[in-house]
């Protein structure tokens, strides 16, 4: 069963706009969210994180929200850039509990 | 620089051998982590180690073995009962305690076995 869930394996945006990546979860338990991106051949890279308590986090061009009712999160990019392309790993957590679930990855193109 | 080391980049090895992978962290994390990537997947955990000399299993750990002998290492053998080892194997690191979560991820090692 797969608790953590990036329905969109993949996504293309012009340089300049907007990206919005997407992630569903299952598992109420969980309180803190990351998303990770990853280059071909490379480990993943952390890019931002939640803690549950809140709805939003900024860090650059890089905002995660998260709907708790919902059971969603989102990573917006703003303005993307040709260097963002990669695929994007949203992962979550529970607890004390260190280990990390994955989704599957949203492979992200932005074009010049 | 800290960071986290997996060697080799690239190996090979024929069917029936058991391989083992190197990971080496100087982030002085207590917890450490090994994940296997296959093409279209997420990153499934195998292993994981919270303290020295201690360790439990992932999600996916038939076919693997693992060692914590030392904080700084956490060396992963593919045996020959693991029935799929081709992937890409990835190390990482944390904390173990405090409130973020993060784990910080080794560049890889893609293993081909025929």
């Amino acid at each position: 069963d797969q608790q953590v869930k990036q329905n969109s394996p993949s996504l293309s945006v012009q340089e300049g706009r907007i990206s919005i990546l997407n992630c569903d979860y299952t598992n109420s338990m969980f309180d803190y969210f990351l998303w990770y991106k990853k280059y071909p051949a490379e480990g993943p890279t952390f890019l931002i994180s939640i803690s549950s308590i809140k709805d939003k986090n900024e860090d650059g061009r890089f905002t995660v929200f998260l709907n708790k009712s919902a059971k969603h999160l989102s990573l917006h990019i703003v303005p993307s850039q040709p260097g963002d392309s990669a695929v994007y790993f949203c992962a979550a957590s529970r607890g004390s509990n260190y280990k990390l679930t994955f989704g599957k990855g949203t492979l992200l193109t932005v074009n010049p | 620089d800290g960071g986290i080391t997996q060697s080799p980049k690239y190996l090979f090895r024929k069917e029936g051998q058991n391989v083992t992978l190197s990971c080496e962290q100087n982030l002085n994390h207590d917890a450490m982590y090994w994940y296997r990537q296959d093409p279209g997947q997420g990153l499934r955990l195998i292993y994981y180690s919270q303290i020295v000399n201690d360790f439990q299993k992932g999600d996916i750990a038939e076919g693997y073995s693992v060692s914590r002998e030392k904080k700084e290492s956490f060396p992963l053998t593919v045996t020959s009962a693991q029935k799929n080892p081709t992937a890409f194997y990835l190390c990482a690191s944390s904390k173990s305690t405090g409130s973020s979560y993060e784990q910080y991820f080794g560049p890889g090692t893609r293993l081909t076995v025929t």
